[in-house]
């Protein structure tokens, strides 16, 4: 096991609903990337926390936000669900300063209806 | 950005082949290239990494070899058994050096390998 663990491990929310994801990263870890996983596809980069700051985003819009807490956990919140945000969201966490191997948790599998 | 290419999406192999997996990058600055498998329902595991300082890597039946020049690295699984099946995922990223881009991967589609006894 990584020591990342993520919560919930499945949830099912309604379209236009808000959700909110959490991971709590391994120990001595102060940088959480964040991945939207779609069925059959690889891993995409929403955005990083390094810092209790962002730290990087990819091509999501403005609805997918986050926050990383002193103990370097972070959340990750999606507000007006959409279909197609059905996915896998993992996170990893790694160490910015050591560029230690990154570790993934097991991952939340949204289902937006 | 970067952008990964992977092939073949899928790969069935008997038992005991080898099985070669090629990813291409676009970015000349990217310099790290950790391989990943994610079995079925589970979280992606790194297998193997290389940095951009070197060519190629070994560890038991997996190798990882890097072409910086024409930007593409392949994973190589030799001996090939049942347990192996699953999907594999490369990566790229340029933030080897800095804490800028450390972890932001950009990850290939991934290539289902099923290996058949």
């Amino acid at each position: 096991e990584t020591g990342v663990t993520q919560s919930p491990t499945h949830l099912i929310k309604t379209r236009g609903q808000q959700v909110t994801l959490r991971c709590s990263s391994q120990s001595g870890h102060n940088t959480v990337s964040w991945y939207q996983q779609a069925l059959g596809q690889g891993p995409q980069f929403i955005f990083q926390y390094y810092r209790e700051e962002e730290n990087g985003r990819g091509n999501f819009p403005p609805r997918f936000s986050g926050l990383q807490f002193p103990n370097y956990s972070s959340e990750l919140n999606v507000n007006a669900l959409e279909l197609d945000d059905s996915a896998l969201y993992l996170c990893a966490s790694s160490s910015g300063r050591l560029n230690t191997e990154a570790f993934f948790g097991q991952g939340t599998r949204l289902t937006v209806v | 950005g970067e952008n990964v290419e992977q092939h073949p999406s899928t790969l069935s192999v008997q038992e005991g082949d080898s099985a070669v997996i090629k990813c291409t990058y676009s970015d000349s600055a990217s310099n790290y290239f950790p391989w990943y498998k994610q079995e079925l329902g589970k979280r992606p595991q790194l297998i193997i990494d290389i940095r951009s300082n070197v060519g190629e890597k070994k560890d038991q039946r997996i190798a990882v070899t890097l072409n910086k020049t024409a930007k593409h690295f392949s994973l190589h699984i030799t001996e090939t058994q049942p347990e192996d099946s699953a999907v594999y995922f490369c990566a790229a990223t340029r933030g080897l050096m800095t804490t800028d881009s450390w972890g932001k991967f950009q990850f290939g589609a991934g290539t289902q390998v099923v290996v058949t006894p």
